[in-house]
């Protein structure tokens, strides 16, 4: 099943704009990360967080955590047009080796 | 650099000609993931290898199956493939500590297969 899901599934900005993305899931985790993926290739990691993490920062990336309420948000502050692209978090369940990616949002940046 | 390599990126079949797909790894992680991601939707888990084990999803239909002779390559077969296979197939590898969870997936840049 599902684990996790995104909104929006759809985001478009323009350049210098922040973008949020928010993921929501189901049972308790080990971790939850956030991957990005440009049309027709791999995914690429971003960031990590872990359960015991509320909020994590990777350059113009912000990753904040609530447990609570089994949901995470993705910020890219000051996007650029080669942030367009796809974005995932993905959550670690516990006592289990493999993650589930949630349904992703397209994010495009306009120059 | 250590890397996630897949062959081929592009691969094309007949309807019911058996095909495989390979990836390979120089991280010498003990997890390997097969993903199969159709266009805009997210990657679908069909299997992975725990080291030797072997852990199919549920749902994963039997007409895939997969192949890891050692750590560093794994090999995804399917059997008789069908215009619904069509798709993107991702392969992964982390790190999965002692208790289970799973560190940072490293993906390959996928082979993308058409059935015709």
């Amino acid at each position: 099943s599902q684990q996790g899901e995104e909104d929006p599934q759809a985001l478009s900005i323009q350049e210098g704009e922040n973008a949020t993305m928010n993921c929501s899931y189901k049972t308790s985790i080990n971790n939850l990360q956030w991957y990005r993926q440009n049309s027709g290739r791999g995914l690429v990691h971003l960031i990590l967080i872990r359960s015991n993490e509320r909020e994590k920062h990777s350059g113009r990336l912000r990753v904040t955590l609530d447990t609570s309420k089994k949901s995470s948000s993705l910020l890219i502050t000051a996007s650029r047009a080669a942030d367009t692209a796809s974005y995932f978090c993905a959550t670690d369940p516990e006592n289990t080796d493999k993650l589930i990616f949630g349904t992703g949002t397209r994010l495009q940046v306009f120059p | 650099d250590a890397m996630v390599i897949q062959n081929p990126r592009y691969q094309v079949t007949q309807f019911g000609k058996p095909v495989t797909l390979s990836c390979s790894q120089t991280l010498n992680h003990n997890v390997m993931y097969w993903y199969q991601q159709k266009s805009s939707q997210a990657p679908k888990l069909l299997f992975h290898y725990y080291d030797k084990d072997f852990n199919n999803e549920a749902d994963t239909p039997d007409n895939f199956q997969s192949r890891r002779p050692n750590t560093s390559f794994c090999f995804l077969d399917i059997r008789s493939p069908g215009l619904g296979d069509a798709a993107m197939y991702l392969c992964a590898t982390s790190r999965v500590f002692g208790t289970g969870s799973t560190d940072t997936q490293y993906f390959g840049p996928g082979t993308r297969l058409t059935v015709l």
